[in-house]
């Protein structure tokens, strides 16, 4: 079974610039997650999906993060524009029923300059 | 306040030793609990899962849980070389919120 899919592994950008991630979770899971994890951090919720829906975004900076889930399964996370503060690896995980247990994608390393 | 807190260590045990990882929580409406390891540079990846209050035992690992106190540990027997990462300890009432994680190592 494979895994959850995350692309791009590392981006570089320029304060003020955007930048888009996207993620494909493991097939059949309904609810998908996105974390922000800071070095020396543990990953904060930042949204969660249960299918296309959103179920959870209060630690969400939406004046400058959106993310989208349009048919379910694949998702986007977009900061527009990026401050330095937003360094850090953004972890998409995927959970199926039951009891919810989480699966990570590799994540991407974004680093603000 | 922090919801989740961990010691962030290092902990540093020799080889063969016992590593005793502890978490406090403050959500008394979590559900599950969850110990995820993390390698330097890598995802994290589940290691053991516990819902009810007492132990729980997986091979080299033992979950412990006390509602009552809010507490909660992960110990790893005989801890190997290829146990030192950071232990991410995780609670779920709505959603799964981490601690800051312990890096743990053992040295050969």
């Amino acid at each position: 079974e494979a895994g959850v899919a995350q692309s791009p592994r590392y981006k570089i950008i320029e304060k003020r610039q955007s930048v888009a991630f996207w993620c494909n979770p493991i097939s059949g899971h309904a609810t998908l997650y996105w974390y922000q994890q800071i070095l020396g951090q543990g990953p904060k919720l930042l949204i969660q999906f249960q299918n296309n829906g959103v179920v959870d975004d209060s630690q969400l900076p939406k004046d400058r993060f959106s993310a989208e889930r349009l048919k379910g399964v694949d998702s986007t996370l977009k900061i527009q524009p990026a401050k330095l503060e937003d360094s850090a690896v953004y972890l998409c995980a995927s959970s199926g029923t039951g009891r919810n247990i989480q699966y990570f994608g590799a994540g991407t390393r974004l680093s603000v300059l | 306040q922090k919801e989740v807190e961990q010691n962030s260590g290092p902990l540093s045990v020799p080889e063969g030793a016992i590593a005793s990882l502890n978490c406090t929580y403050s959500d008394r409406g979590s559900q599950s609990f969850f110990w995820y390891r993390q390698y330097s540079g890598k995802s994290p990846e589940l290691i053991m899962s516990i819902y009810s209050n007492g132990d729980k035992e997986d091979g080299r690992f033992t979950a412990q849980l006390n509602k009552a106190s809010q507490y909660v540990s992960l110990l790893i027997r005989d801890s190997q070389p290829s146990d030192s990462a950071t232990y991410l300890c995780g609670n779920q009432g709505g959603k799964l919120i981490f601690g800051q994680g312990t890096e743990l190592s053992v040295k050969p």
